[in-house]
């Protein structure tokens, strides 16, 4: 059971767009910021999201975040089938002094 | 290039001891906080474990809590963990992780992982 709630799976068709959430706490998401995770098959997860709606470098503007009192979201617009993978969101949590993750919500494009 | 490389993952009986090494290059190691961060075959990712620019200050999930043992040596480049009384459920491939300047969940950089798999 993760302390971070998401759904686990979540599909449209290629450009749609995909919404995935991510429901917390006042101890975590409501009081620190939000990372998403993308993560395919058999490799490590890279960062898509940091401090609830930056970009890295290098990922596309399709992928935006978004959070409001203790829920998260990321939403995937023109949806391509290469963003098949699994999303985490994750969130330090000052309860427990420790990071936390979701669940993970796997996407598929049909 | 910021590169982050496990090793000292195995087959381990239950009961037993494991340390992991995470060699880092490509940045100022003394100057970030790391973590650890594992995933069970066909499961999520669950932190672990995070230490902090020094080793000075620890803190662990409340799962390994007692059992696991952060470190580093600053002059080696290189993240450990120490890993007793190994059970089932520790079972993952264990990622070595950089904490970036966004916070604490912030990871930008992420090594290959190391499979642990505790069974008789």
């Amino acid at each position: 059971q993760s302390v971070l709630t998401q759904p686990p799976s979540a599909s449209g068709t290629p450009g749609q767009r995909v919404t995935i959430s991510c429901s917390g706490s006042s101890s975590n998401i409501g009081s620190n910021t939000v990372n998403w995770y993308q993560q395919f098959p058999g490799t490590a997860p890279k960062l898509l999201i940091y401090s609830n709606d930056q970009r890295p470098s290098g990922v596309p503007d399709r992928f935006s975040g978004s959070k409001s009192g203790t829920s998260a979201s990321l939403a995937i617009s023109g949806l391509q089938s290469e963003d098949e993978a699994d999303y985490y969101c994750a969130a330090w949590d000052d309860s427990l002094s420790g990071g936390v993750f979701g669940g993970g919500t796997k996407v598929t494009v049909l | 290039e910021v590169q982050l490389v496990e090793s000292g993952g195995g087959l381990v009986q239950p009961g037993g001891s494991l340390r992991l090494s995470c060699a880092a290059s490509g940045f100022t190691f003394k100057s970030y906080w790391m973590h650890w961060v594992r995933q069970a075959p066909g499961k999520g990712l669950v932190w672990v474990s995070r230490i902090d620019s020094d080793g000075s200050r620890t803190s662990y999930a409340d799962s390994v809590k007692g059992r696991f043992t952060i470190s580093r040596d600053n002059a080696k480049n290189t993240l450990y963990l120490q890993m007793n009384s190994l059970r089932g459920e520790d079972t993952a491939v264990y990622y070595c992780v950089r904490e970036g300047r966004a916070g604490p969940t912030t990871y930008g950089h992420w090594g290959q992982g190391t499979l642990v798999t505790v069974s008789s």
